[in-house]
């Protein structure tokens, strides 16, 4: 069975300060993996994925499958950063994706 | 993007009551839909996930006699709270993915809140 773990429920930085959001994950064999943003008021969603290697509103994120882990960073943190972030896996196919329990970031101005 | 659209955004119902409310893919069609609950400041939790055509699968402990889903065509698919009870009083969110879409890209509503007199 899959598992997501994101140890932190609040996150609290300056405006300025680097970023990061800590997610590892148990999985036996290759998943996927996505961070999913909610700001205030708003709908969940898609921030980035792990195979898109992309950089997303600053965000970046690094697959490390020896310390099974995905951790969300970015270098400066800004106000309108400050919302509820969600590390999720798939383990492919038709199978659910597993949400972690979510970290709220909160960019103290 | 792809747009999930759930309706109502909020419902208040009686005690002993039934309560519907949908979920519909807008410009895509959602080979699999996902209930979940989000109570306040709590995380996502998986209720059922629906594949159009078949019975949903439910996640350990929801009662499946108590939460009808349905998901007859591949935009809309439906929950059914029945003989709603205060304690079913909570933050119900759909996500649908799509036909050839990545696996793990899911696309949510804006979630329906159920207050339960």
């Amino acid at each position: 069975a899959q598992r997501v773990t994101q140890p932190e429920k609040l996150l609290s930085v300056f405006k300025g300060a680097p970023v990061e959001l800590k997610c590892n994950y148990s999985y036996s064999g290759s998943p996927e993996l996505f961070w999913y943003v909610q700001y205030s008021r708003q709908r969940l969603q898609l921030l980035l994925r792990h195979i898109s290697r992309e950089s997303i509103k600053g965000f970046t994120a690094d697959l490390n499958k020896g310390e099974t882990s995905f951790h969300l960073k970015k270098p400066f943190a800004q106000e309108e950063d400050s919302a509820m972030y969600y590390c999720a896996l798939s383990p492919g196919g038709y199978q659910k994706v597993t949400f972690g329990t979510g970290t709220k970031l909160q960019v103290i101005p | 993007g792809a747009v999930v659209s759930q309706h109502p955004s909020w419902v208040i119902c009686k005690s002993g009551t039934s309560v519907k409310i949908e979920c519909r893919s807008l410009d895509f069609q959602a080979t699999t839909m996902f209930w979940y609950r989000q109570f306040p400041k709590q995380s996502l939790m998986l209720m059922a996930t629906s594949n159009e055509g078949s019975k949903a699968t439910y996640e350990q402990g929801v009662e499946k006699d108590k939460f009808l889903i349905n998901h007859a065509s591949l935009t809309l698919s439906t929950l059914t709270v029945t003989s709603a009870h205060p304690e079913d009083s909570s933050f119900y969110i759909c996500s649908a993915r799509g036909q050839g879409m990545n696996t793990g890209e899911l696309f949510f509503g804006e979630g329906s809140r159920l207050t339960v007199l």
